[in-house]
């Protein structure tokens, strides 16, 4: 069975708006957890690092006031695109490791 | 064959042939490689993986060759079968940037009846 799950699965949303994407790790208590993001064709890019207790670890080029990461207990992260917009439009997938990835989320911003 | 398309190349084999993916990596320092499949719509899906004090592993119908002399990767696949039909991504995890996992371009496997 799975062991990390995402919700939602998939979102469309109105620009400038917030949405919130919810990565769990089900049978694993993650001190860390990585949120990557995948345009049409392309691969996953890393855009974070999810810290446990503290702050996120942002990769070069993503804005971390734009995509706000917390991460609030051992089994649960979140991803939150402030004021989205088009180009925000992406599949975005989290993992606990190496081995586990979630089955990512689609968002669409109209 | 191999082509490149917009942006991910692709592989076209014969059902029941072996498939070989190859990949470059850009960084000496990564000590360790993985080879995942995405289908469409997932996410990645763990197939196997290699330490760089190998040079060859072996799973159930898979085999990873690592050559780090050219930095390459490649992937083997053997009688491959329609279920195989996804994209192919290596990834290497880079010592000196906390251990993350930086996924390579990706090829698609496209298997012919």
């Amino acid at each position: 069975g799975a062991v990390v799950s995402q919700h939602p699965s998939w979102v469309i949303c109105k620009s400038g708006t917030s949405v919130k994407i919810e990565c769990r790790s089900l049978d694993f208590q993650a001190t860390t957890m990585f949120w990557y993001r995948q345009f049409p064709k392309q691969s996953l890019m890393l855009m974070a690092t999810s810290n446990e207790g503290s702050k996120a670890t942002y990769e070069q080029g993503v804005e971390k006031d734009k995509f706000l990461i917390n991460h609030a207990s051992l089994t649960l992260s979140t991803l939150t695109v402030t004021s989205a917009h088009p180009e925000d439009s992406s599949f975005y997938i989290c993992s606990q490791n190496e081995q586990f990835f979630g089955p990512g989320t689609r968002l669409t911003v109209l | 064959g191999e082509s490149v398309g917009l942006h991910l190349p692709t592989l076209s084999v014969q059902e029941g042939d072996n498939s070989i993916i190859n990949c470059a990596y850009s960084n000496s320092a990564s000590d360790y490689f993985i080879w995942y499949k995405q289908e469409s719509g997932k996410g990645p899906q763990f197939i196997i993986d290699i330490r760089s004090n190998m040079d060859k592993r072996q799973g159930q119908r898979v085999t990873v060759l690592l050559n780090k002399t050219v930095k390459h990767l490649s992937l083997q696949i053997a009688a491959t079968q329609p279920g195989d039909s996804a994209v192919y991504f290596c990834a290497e995890r880079y010592m000196n940037r906390d251990d993350k996992i930086i996924f390579g371009k990706g090829t698609r496997l496209h298997i012919l009846p």
